[in-house]
């Protein structure tokens, strides 16, 4: 059981560049999110869906988009990187019934330069 | 919405001690919060939950107590050990939606 796996690890971006960081979860779970972590913020909520075809902003969704074709995929899309958008991003699965438990990939740590 | 803050963002404790992180939450409907402990280069792993119908859950180790009265939780831990070392982080969650967390807390052992 993979849990939830996040790629690439690490990535180098150009400013004004544009990337897509993957999340897949293979715990058939209804609820998927994206967060950023940067040193003294926590973990800010960038975007989250509830169920395949069915997306919301978070705190923090500016610069990103998503979509959710399928329950087990959940891209992030950077459409133009910018420096501020250096950080850790994290993105989490959880089944959305009964206990609200997140599950967490390892994440992505992306440069912006 | 709901927004969750922690008191202090580092703690040290001696090795053998107990631990006390804390929390404290901004929406009073808020009905399900998370302990999540963050190591080095790891995404957040779950430690403990606890429901706004209780007062306390107790774990391996680890107590989470909810007083709801001031909106305040927070986390013990038992007898502390250098594998506790890690950031701490408390999350709240309301009707099943958005997970928010706090800012995190850094643990440090010292021996």
């Amino acid at each position: 059981n993979a849990g939830v796996t996040q790629t690439p690890k690490f990535q180098v971006l150009k400013t004004g560049q544009s990337m897509t960081l993957q999340c897949a979860q293979d715990m058939n779970h209804e609820y998927m999110s994206w967060y950023r972590q940067d040193p003294g913020m926590g973990l800010r909520l960038i975007h989250y869906s509830v169920g395949a075809g069915i997306t919301d902003q978070g705190e923090v969704p500016n610069g990103y988009n998503v979509s959710r074709s399928t329950t087990e995929d959940f891209p992030l899309r950077l459409l133009s990187a910018a420096p501020s958008q250096t950080s850790v991003y994290f993105c989490a699965s959880r089944s959305g019934q009964g206990d609200q438990i997140a599950f967490f990939g390892q994440g992505t740590r992306l440069t912006v330069v | 919405g709901e927004s969750v803050g922690l008191h202090l963002p580092t703690l040290s404790v001696q090795e053998g001690d107990n631990s006390i992180i804390n929390c404290a939450y901004s929406n009073s409907a808020s009905d399900y919060f998370i302990w999540y402990k963050q190591e080095s280069g790891k995404g957040p792993q779950f430690i403990i939950d606890i429901r706004s119908n209780m007062d306390k859950r107790q774990g391996q180790r680890v107590t989470v107590l909810l007083n709801k009265t001031v909106k305040h939780l927070s986390l013990q831990i038992a007898a502390t050990q250098p594998g506790d070392s890690a950031v701490y982080f408390c999350a709240g969650i309301q009707g099943a939606q958005k997970l928010v967390f706090g800012q995190g807390t850094r643990l440090t052992i010292n021996p």
